[in-house]
């Protein structure tokens, strides 16, 4: 099936650390990737997407590779913000109107 | 400003008795969608609707209803037929079919007593 594996559990780091969340999926073909991200009390925003093998997404200081030969979209910034304190979704587009989403992870920045 | 539109933010509700979440969208998109959201977990789709007067299911349409008389509306009924309503429900648009490129609104938290 179509499915998208996120790591467990909060991330919890300072200002100005190297964050990555990493992402995995399953899909038959080559479905479009996504990362969104929900900041506290609000719907999700698209982050960045990909829409074939190698693509880079990129976004905010946020960037993703699409994989296919580790089938993954790791979403890695290189100096977070406090303002960047969110939950990311990762997501797989695999056709007729159905997004696969991963669990999520809160990203909890310290000053 | 262009946008989704949900109401009401927050919600309680007794159980046995239904209740219709709000979503309006003025930013001319065709495709509409319900999703919930339980905690640590991912969005499930309920329905979506690519046109006026169409609408199919998703993964856990069971104990919902919605109806699409307008472009700009996409109302969510959660009937007492729903085993577990208690969750956050999020209602998104798209320009483009068929791209996986949503648009959300700010959600509304259903709470059964």
């Amino acid at each position: 099936g179509n499915s998208v594996t996120q790591m467990e559990g909060p991330v919890t780091l300072s200002e100005e650390a190297f964050l990555t969340i990493n992402c995995t999926y399953t899909a038959t073909g080559y479905p479009s990737l996504f990362w969104y991200v929900q900041y506290p009390g609000e719907g999700l925003q698209l982050l960045l997407k990909a829409t074939k093998a190698d693509d880079k997404g990129s976004n905010k200081g946020f960037e993703a590779t699409y994989r296919k030969e580790t089938t993954s979209f790791h979403l890695e910034k290189g100096s977070v913000q406090v303002s960047d304190s969110a939950v990311y979704f990762c997501a797989l587009y695999y056709g007729n109107n159905r997004l696969a989403f991963g669990k999520g992870n809160q990203v909890v920045v310290i000053p | 400003d262009g946008g989704i539109t949900q109401s009401p933010k927050y919600l309680f509700r007794k159980e046995g008795q239904n209740v219709t979440l709000s979503c309006e969208q003025n930013l001319n998109h065709d495709a509409m969608y319900w999703y919930r959201q339980d905690p640590g977990q991912g969005l499930r789709l309920i329905y979506y609707s690519q046109i006026v007067n169409d609408f199919q299911k998703g993964d856990i349409a069971e104990g919902y209803s919605v109806s699409r008389e307008k472009k700009e509306s996409f109302p969510l009924t959660v009937t007492s037929a729903q085993k577990n309503p208690t969750a956050f429900y999020l209602c998104a648009s798209t320009r483009e079919r068929n791209t996986g490129e949503l648009f959300f609104g700010e959600g509304s938290r259903l709470t059964v007593l």
